[in-house]
């Protein structure tokens, strides 16, 4: 099944202003997780928000989970440059911490100086 | 900070050559995967690895593909016989067990010709 598929595709906004990307997502999840990847680069962990948790804060991140509408976004506020990367969300299938992720498409975003 | 390690950066082979994609994942770790992302597309999973052995494989993951631990810290994938269609980058990554976040490495790019 399908998990974890974003919007925007892509994104360009310019440095200071607040970037939001959206997921969407299919069945019952214990937690969902944002990551980031720098162009040919690998996937940097950046926040988890917990299944009974409606907003989380990571310095200039900020993660809300609706499990009602089976969707996060992520915020990142006064966006940098070096913020340019592609942004995904995944979740974990099942209940097992060591399940496996299940990616979306990801938000390219693209910070202007 | 302990992080994933891959091994090489950039591959290239021949259709029908085999070859073996290494990781070194963060020491305490007890959960190891391969991933995928061909390019453009979302990161998809190929296998998990737990106890010695497989916990769980995609359908991508067929009888060409193999994984092992060799020995307390290397963890491989092997491709017996590639494909153009293999071309892709390969993540690994590693879990505690203790929670549910994923460390990636920085990807190996595979490329086919």
């Amino acid at each position: 099944s399908q998990q974890g598929e974003e919007d925007p595709q892509a994104l360009s906004i310019q440095e200071g202003e607040n970037a939001t990307m959206n997921c969407s997502y299919k069945t019952s999840i214990n937690n969902l997780q944002w990551y980031r990847q720098n162009s040919g680069r690998g996937l940097v962990h950046l926040i988890l928000i917990r299944s009974n948790e409606r907003e989380k804060h990571s310095g200039r991140l900020r993660v809300t989970l609706d499990t009602s509408k089976k969707s996060s976004s992520l915020l990142i506020t006064a966006s940098r440059a070096a913020d340019t990367a592609s942004y995904f969300c995944a979740t974990p299938e099942g209940f097992n911490q060591g399940g496996k992720l299940i990616f979306g498409q990801g938000t390219e975003l693209s910070v202007k100086p | 900070e302990p992080e994933v390690t891959q091994t090489p950066s950039h591959q290239v082979t021949q259709m029908g050559q085999e070859v073996i994609l290494r990781c070194v994942p963060i020491s305490n770790h007890l959960y190891f995967y391969w991933y995928r992302q061909i390019l453009g597309q979302k990161v998809e999973f190929l296998v998990s690895f737990y106890n010695n052995e497989i916990s769980e494989k995609s359908e991508i993951f067929d009888d060409q593909f193999s994984v092992e631990r060799p020995d307390g810290s290397n963890f491989t994938l092997k491709i017996r016989s590639t494909k153009l269609e293999d071309s892709a980058m390969y993540f690994c990554a590693s879990n505690s067990g203790g929670s549910y976040e994923q460390y990636f490495g920085p990807g190996t790019r595979l490329t086919v010709t």
